[in-house]
């Protein structure tokens, strides 16, 4: 059975602080990994990563993808309070050819109290 | 707005009742999924449909009954629940590139 596990599950900081936020995985055929950012409404789209040791950014966030050792890390810089949020890791994989699935975590709850 | 519109927001019906929950998108993907997020729980996969055929049904009991007339649109008909269906249900469609785009989701109790 596929599996997404993120740590850690909640984390409180301090604005200005640095975040380091983990996703582990097992899929059967694995086809990339994807990153959301969800308050009170839809997840929303931050990051894709199909290939390893691939770095990519958009502002403060970045994230990168190793697909030997199986695991991700989205990283946020000079923390806001509008980071605040639950980010949910998600694993794309494709079974006969065309069943694409996303599997997700439990997701990591992060503070950023000023 | 996402572009993946889910009506209504919010619901809150007995366990005898019908009532049906609606996704729209006008984004031109072909894949259209529901997904429930419980407290405490990661998003569960309920049903996918590609190109209007329902390809996957994630062992979800039958009191939720999908329908996709058009690949624009997706129900959920719900019938007989119990309290703890209670939940958001979150709608997402999937483009060529493999993005997924969700809905705001209909957050519903059963009482």
């Amino acid at each position: 059975e596929d599996k997404v596990v993120q740590s850690p599950l909640s984390l409180v900081v301090h604005e200005g602080d640095t975040v380091t936020l983990n996703c582990s995985y097992e899929v059967t055929n694995f086809r990339s990994l994807l990153w959301y950012k969800q308050e009170k409404k839809a997840p929303t789209f931050l990051f894709m990563l199909t290939s390893s040791g691939i770095e990519k950014k958009s502002g403060r966030l970045s994230s990168i993808l190793d697909k030997k050792e199986l695991f991700s890390i989205l990283n946020i810089t000079a923390t806001q309070t509008g980071d605040s949020a639950v980010y949910l890791c998600a694993v794309l994989d494709i079974s006969g050819g065309s069943n694409y699935k996303l599997t997700f975590g439990k997701g990591t709850l992060l503070t950023v109290n000023p | 707005e996402t572009g993946v519109t889910q009506t209504p927001r919010h619901l809150v019906m007995g366990m005898t009742n019908k009532k049906s929950l609606k996704c729209e998108q006008h984004l031109g993907h072909n894949a259209m999924y529901w997904y429930k997020q419980s407290a405490k729980k990661p998003l569960e996969l309920m049903f996918v449909y590609n190109f209007k055929e329902q390809t996957e049904n994630n062992s979800v009991p039958s009191r939720f009954s999908p329908e996709c007339p058009n690949s624009s649109h997706l129900f959920l008909h719900l019938h007989t629940l119990q309290p703890e269906d209670s939940a958001l249900y979150l709608c997402a469609s999937r483009n060529r590139g493999n993005g997924y785009t969700f809905g705001s989701g209909t957050r519903l109790t059963v009482v």
